[in-house]
């Protein structure tokens, strides 16, 4: 159990375009998905916690106008990047955490992660 | 803010040594885990830690929660090829939505 899906897995688009980017819990419901970005040779980077139901939350730097994200179900959160400049090119990985109820740990499982590259 | 700093930043091994690494905070953390990522893939969580203190084992992986709340260590014994890859700390303040703070990776390379 506990498994992340993100799609597409890899995404070459032009400078200008926007691109969605799906992440999916497939066994569990997740009220909370976090979305990363990660450069080559560097650690996770979180840029947004993503609530369903409700707007995310962005970390300080990072544009929401820039990237966008909606939860729209318990299972998918999804991240458009939207005018896509190469200097957007990057890993983008997602992650849901499996809620168990009060009291209990709530354990974040990551998705395989989305190469973009932006021409 | 809060940081991990994590070490070594590479190793580079023989297969069948033990490897040890570790995170250390100035912040205090409640929850420390350890994931492991493979190139072109994400982290996948190797051992969860919620007690200062608690050692916990799987397979030949054990993690230990520092006393302090701001530190834990990861050993991996008797390393095989399969072992390579970029290993991750991340410490949590909350069980609940809180969000994860990263190390900045341990890179394991082995010999055969």
């Amino acid at each position: 159990g506990a498994v992340v899906s993100q799609h597409p897995s890899r995404v070459i688009c032009k400078s200008g375009t926007s691109v969605k980017i799906e992440c999916r819990s497939l066994d569990f419901q997740a009220t909370t998905m976090f979305w990363y970005r990660q450069f080559p040779k560097k650690s996770l980077m979180l840029m947004a916690t993503s609530n369903e139901g409700s707007k995310a939350t962005y970390e300080q730097g990072v544009e929401k106008d820039k990237f966008l994200i909606n939860h729209a179900s318990l299972t998918l959160s999804t991240l458009t990047v939207t005018s896509a400049h190469p200097e957007d090119s990057s890993f983008y990985i997602c992650s849901a955490r499996r809620n168990r109820g009060r009291g209990a740990h709530n354990e974040q499982f990551f998705g395989p992660g989305t190469r973009l590259t932006v021409l | 803010g809060q940081q991990l700093n994590q070490s070594p930043q590479s190793m580079f091994i023989q297969e069948g040594e033990d490897v040890s690494m570790n995170c250390t905070s100035s912040s205090i953390f409640n929850t420390w885990l350890w994931y492991k990522q493979d190139p072109g893939e994400g982290p996948v969580l190797l051992i969860a830690l919620y007690k200062a203190g608690e050692l916990t084992s799987n397979g030949r992986l054990t993690a230990q929660f520092g006393i302090t709340r701001k530190d834990s260590f990861l050993n991996i014994s008797a390393s095989i090829p399969s072992d390579v890859g970029i290993y991750f700390c991340a410490g949590q303040v909350g069980q609940g939505a809180q969000k994860l703070v990263f190390g900045q990776g341990t890179r394991l390379t082995i010999n055969p």
